[in-house]
C-alpha cells in the first residue's frame, strides 16, 4: 500500500530561522512527488513537482529535494507569510490511472 | 484562467440528512478528483474520474456516498444519509494530464450535527 509520512506534524520557527520539512514515502513505481501549500480555509496550492532522485527545485525561500525514499522542503530565512500547512503527495500508476496520495501535512508557524 | 469552482462553501446538516456538493473543473481538464480532508489531516482520495468514467473509487463509502461527472465536465458528490464522522472539507481537484500538477478548489466545509 502506498504510504506518505510527513514530519514534524507541527513546527514553530522564528522569522529568519531556517529549517527543513520531511516527507517519507513507500510506493512502488513513483511517478512524481508534489509539494503543496495550504492556507486555512483554502484548497492546496501547488509549489513543486519532483520526478527523479537527485532532482531539486527552488522558489523564493523554498527548495525541494528528492531521494529514493524521501523528500525535503528546505525553508531559508522564513517570513511570517510562509506560515501555512505544507503537504506532500506521491503519484503512482494504479488501476489504469495516476493516483495522488497525500501525507498528513506539516503545520508551519513563523513568528515575527 | 478560471480556477476550480466549488459550491457551496459551507454546509451544516443534521445526521441522517442528505447533502450534495458541486464542482466545476478547469476547462479541458480530463482528470477530476474528490478528496475528503478531516481537520488536521491530509486529503484522502474518495473518487477519481477520467473524463466521465470512474477510474478509482476504492475508498468511497458506497453505501452512503455517490458521485457522477456529467458529460466529462461538472461533477457532483452526494452523501445520503450523513453521519457525524462525515464532517470534513470536501476538495475537488482537476488536472489536464498525468504529468502536470492538480489544481484544487476552495473546498466545501461540511458540518454534520
Amino acid at each position: 500500500e502506498d504510504q506518505v509520512t510527513q514530519s514534524p506534524e507541527a513546527l514553530r520557527l522564528q522569522e529568519g530561522e531556517s529549517s527543513s520539512l520531511n516527507c517519507s514515502y513507500t510506493v512502488s513505481g513513483l511517478r512524481g512527488l508534489f509539494w503543496y501549500r495550504q492556507d486555512p480555509g483554502k484548497g492546496p496550492e501547488f509549489l513543486f513537482t519532483l520526478y527523479s532522485a537527485g532532482e531539486e527545485k527552488e522558489k523564493e525561500r523554498l527548495k525541494a529535494t528528492l531521494t529514493k525514499k524521501e523528500s525535503f522542503l528546505h525553508i531559508t530565512a522564513p517570513k511570517p507569510e510562509d506560515s501555512a500547512t505544507y503537504l506532500c503527495a506521491v503519484q503512482a500508476y494504479r488501476k489504469g490511472a495516476q493516483k495522488l496520495v497525500f501525507g498528513q501535512g506539516t503545520r508551519l508557524t513563523i513568528n515575527p | 484562467e478560471a480556477g476550480v469552482a466549488q459550491s457551496p462553501r459551507y454546509k451544516i446538516i443534521e445526521k441522517r440528512q442528505s447533502v450534495a456538493f458541486w464542482c466545476n473543473p478547469i476547462s479541458g481538464h480530463a482528470t477530476l478528483y474528490w478528496y475528503q480532508q478531516i481537520l488536521g489531516q491530509g486529503p484522502k482520495l474518495l473518487i477519481q474520474f477520467q473524463n466521465n468514467g470512474v477510474v478509482d473509487d476504492s475508498q468511497l463509502p458506497k453505501d452512503r456516498f455517490s458521485a457522477e461527472r456529467l458529460k466529462g465536465v461538472d461533477s457532483t458528490l452526494k452523501i445520503q444519509p450523513a453521519k457525524l464522522e462525515d464532517s470534513a472539507v470536501y476538495l475537488c481537484a482537476s488536472r489536464p494530464g498525468d504529468w502536470t500538477e492538480a489544481f484544487f478548489g476552495q473546498g466545501t466545509r461540511l458540518t454534520v450535527v
